[in-house]
């Protein structure tokens, strides 16, 4: 069955770009869509952006101008990043295979802290 | 944005009760494109059911889902000690995508 791990700095500094990847393994990558969510501390679970294995993307609009998702077909991984990050940024970052807009399976999530 | 309203914040029940989960649309969900999460701490969320009333794989038949429009509900029949948990719903009939806050089920 496939599984997702996320990787990746678990700090970050003010300003400065967020850079997770997430690989997958038990299935290929090829074929799916891929997404990004987060949750910040104490609050609820936000959609990120999603990610065809042809390299097509959707970004939240809240995000966009800060977002790239992108993919690696030979590696069965794909990345976020996340440019001009503040304290705001800060949340446990999951990755998901994206079937037809639900989320399954999710990686266990990685804690991403925004701090000088 | 479609917001979602999850309802109610906390559900305190007992081991073998019946749990009723409420998610609320501020707009029509097309499609019945609307999923439902359970989440426990220290795991990754779990798909309970898509398309409003399709289970997940390896989700017990305890667990139902329905609802059209607006109204959309999260039912489990009789709570076991495993789903005291965190549940979210989600819709992806609109983009972005968007989930709601999250009820919490708690024991009594």
């Amino acid at each position: 069955q496939v599984q997702l791990q996320e990787s990746g700095p678990g700090l970050v500094k003010p300003s400065e770009t967020l850079s997770l990847t997430c690989t997958v393994s038990g299935g290929s990558i090829s074929g799916y869509y891929w997404s990004w969510i987060r949750q910040p501390p104490g609050k609820g679970l936000e959609w990120i952006g999603y990610i065809y294995y042809t390299g097509s993307s959707n970004y939240n609009p809240s995000l966009k101008s800060r977002v790239n998702i992108s993919v690696d077909t030979s590696k069965n991984e794909f990345s976020l990043k996340l440019s001009s990050v503040t304290a705001a940024d800060t949340a446990v970052y999951y990755c998901a295979k994206a079937m037809g807009g639900w989320f399954d399976p999710w990686g266990q999530g990685t804690l991403v802290t925004v701090s000088s | 944005e479609v917001l979602l309203t999850q309802s109610p914040g906390t559900l305190s029940l007992s081991p073998g009760e019946r749990a009723t989960l409420s998610c609320r649309a501020s707009q029509t969900i097309s499609n019945r494109y609307l999923a439902w999460y359970q989440k426990r701490p220290g795991q990754a969320p779990r798909l309970l059911f898509y398309d409003t009333f399709n289970r997940a794989a390896g989700i017990p038949d305890r667990f139902s889902g329905s609802g059209s429009g607006t109204d959309f509900t999260l039912t489990i029949s009789r709570l076991e000690a495993e789903d005291f948990a965190l549940y979210y719903c989600q819709q992806y009939g609109n983009s972005p995508w968007t989930f709601g806050q999250g009820t919490k089920v708690e024991i009594k």
